[in-house]
């Protein structure tokens, strides 16, 4: 099946700890992405990559890092310098080129506790 | 990357016609207008998108106004599982999916 596997579901982590959330899409598509979703409220972009070895930030890239190695994959870092980390986190992805014309693909997310 | 605005909420009767208003006023020629629904705790799932032409697929119809200042999402006949935030994007050549609010739709029996 393809598609955008996000893993683990639920992750928990003590204040002052990085953490590493996995992103892995077998869909060969170029772009990915990462976004945060907070209580009620609606996505927003943190960083997000067109090719491997490149990525952009997004609107709130403060406190997280990414790395873009290989095409499929696609980790977020939540660093400690992340002041409010716990949140519902998404990725995406979808083919570049004809870019306004494709649709992006999204995993089902990991939420993140941090205590 | 033009933004969008959605009414917060809306209420539809269960068998009815859902009619989802977007307005994009700041978008350009080269944009496109996606719809995506969210189901509480899960991924976004694409439903339809346009450039100018009104589209339609097995899930919904869009209208897009000549201007294309604004837009509408039609879901035919709404059910219960239709229940969701409904959120209206324009997407460019940048490839940035910039999200909104959304319109959390209630679909009532």
């Amino acid at each position: 099946d393809g598609g955008i596997t996000q893993s683990p579901k639920y992750l928990f982590r003590k204040e002052g700890q990085n953490v590493t959330l996995s992103c892995e899409q077998n869909l060969n598509h170029d772009a990915m992405y990462w976004y945060r979703q907070d209580p009620g409220q609606g996505l927003r972009l943190i960083y997000y990559s067109q090719i491997v070895n490149d990525f952009q930030k997004g609107d709130i890239a403060e406190g997280y890092s990414v790395s873009r190695e290989k095409k499929e994959s696609f980790p977020l870092t939540v660093t400690s310098a992340q002041k409010n980390p716990t949140a519902f986190y998404l990725c995406a992805s979808s083919p570049w080129g004809r870019v306004g014309d494709t649709e992006a693909f999204f995993g089902q997310g990991t939420r993140l506790t941090v205590v | 990357d033009a933004k969008t605005t959605q009414p917060p909420s809306m209420d539809c009767a269960e068998g009815r016609a859902a009619n989802l208003p977007c307005n994009h006023s700041t978008i350009s020629g080269n944009e496109y207008v996606y719809w995506y629904r969210q189901i509480h705790s899960q991924g976004p799932q694409y439903i339809i998108h346009g450039l100018k032409n009104n589209e339609t697929n097995e899930m919904a119809s869009l209208i897009i106004t000549e201007d294309r200042k604004s837009s509408t999402l039609i879901l035919p006949h709404a059910t219960l599982r239709d229940t969701a935030v409904y959120y209206c994007i324009v997407k460019g050549n940048t490839g940035k999916l910039i999200f909104g609010q959304g319109t959390t739709l209630q679909v009532k029996p």
